[in-house]
């Protein structure tokens, strides 16, 4: 029964390009979740997402980031025109249902921008 | 809103010492209480968690009990190990909206020496 799995583990991008970061949820799970950590300080909730719906993007910067998580395949997080403060690991959690289930997180994705 | 503080770290500990890493919670509801573990280059694991006050939460002779009273879930082990150094998250869920986010504590980074 395979986790969650995101993809690339590692990404390197220089400044202004864009970085996309993929996630498929475990077997089963509908809802996805994406969080990010900086260096140093703990995982901060950028966005909560269910098929083809954002229900909450309230953690999400105002521009450059989107995510999408559509009826098919995995879920998309997307920086356009990424900048050194992007540099972070990128955490994709889901979990079955909504309230009070446990909520699984994948290996991450660890973005540097050089 | 809700948020999680945790004893700073790094907590050096000698092989089969005693393990204790504080948490204590601010939420406006009755949050479920989790520890993650997240080692070198990898991503969080779910160490164990309690979704009510006066629970225990278990795992890999990790142990921490939901205190509502002092508002507190102390990650405990009797003799840590060296394969147990790693970063410690406590987090809460609250779920008032109807879905379930996760918030995060800094971190607490153990190591333990042979």
């Amino acid at each position: 029964n395979a986790g969650v799995m995101q993809n690339p583990r590692h990404l390197v991008r220089r400044r202004g390009q864009e970085a996309r970061l993929r996630c498929s949820p475990m077997k089963g799970h509908s809802h996805v979740y994406w969080y990010r950590q900086l260096p140093e300080e703990g995982l901060k909730f950028m966005v909560y997402l269910q098929k083809e719906n954002i229900i909450d993007e309230s953690g999400m910067p105002k521009e450059r980031f989107s995510a999408e998580f559509p009826k098919e395949g995995p879920s998309i997080l997307r920086i356009q025109q990424v900048v050194r403060g992007d540099s972070a690991a990128y955490f994709c959690a889901s979990s079955q249902g909504q309230h009070r289930d446990t909520i699984y997180f994948g290996e991450g994705s660890w973005l540097t921008v050089v | 809103g809700d948020s999680v503080t945790q004893m700073e770290g790094p907590v050096t500990l000698s092989e089969e010492a005693f393990l204790t890493i504080n948490c204590t919670y601010t939420a406006t509801g009755y949050p479920s209480l989790f520890w993650y573990v997240q080692y070198p280059g990898e991503g969080l694991q779910l160490l164990l968690k309690a979704t009510k006050a006066d629970d225990k939460g278990s795992n890999k002779g990790f142990e921490a009990t939901y205190r509502k009273e002092t508002t507190s879930f102390h990650l405990e082990k009797g003799s840590v190990q060296v394969s147990d150094s790693a970063v410690y998250f406590c987090a809460l869920s609250e779920g008032n909206s109807g879905y379930s986010t996760l918030t995060f504590g800094k971190g607490t980074m153990l190591l333990v020496s042979p």
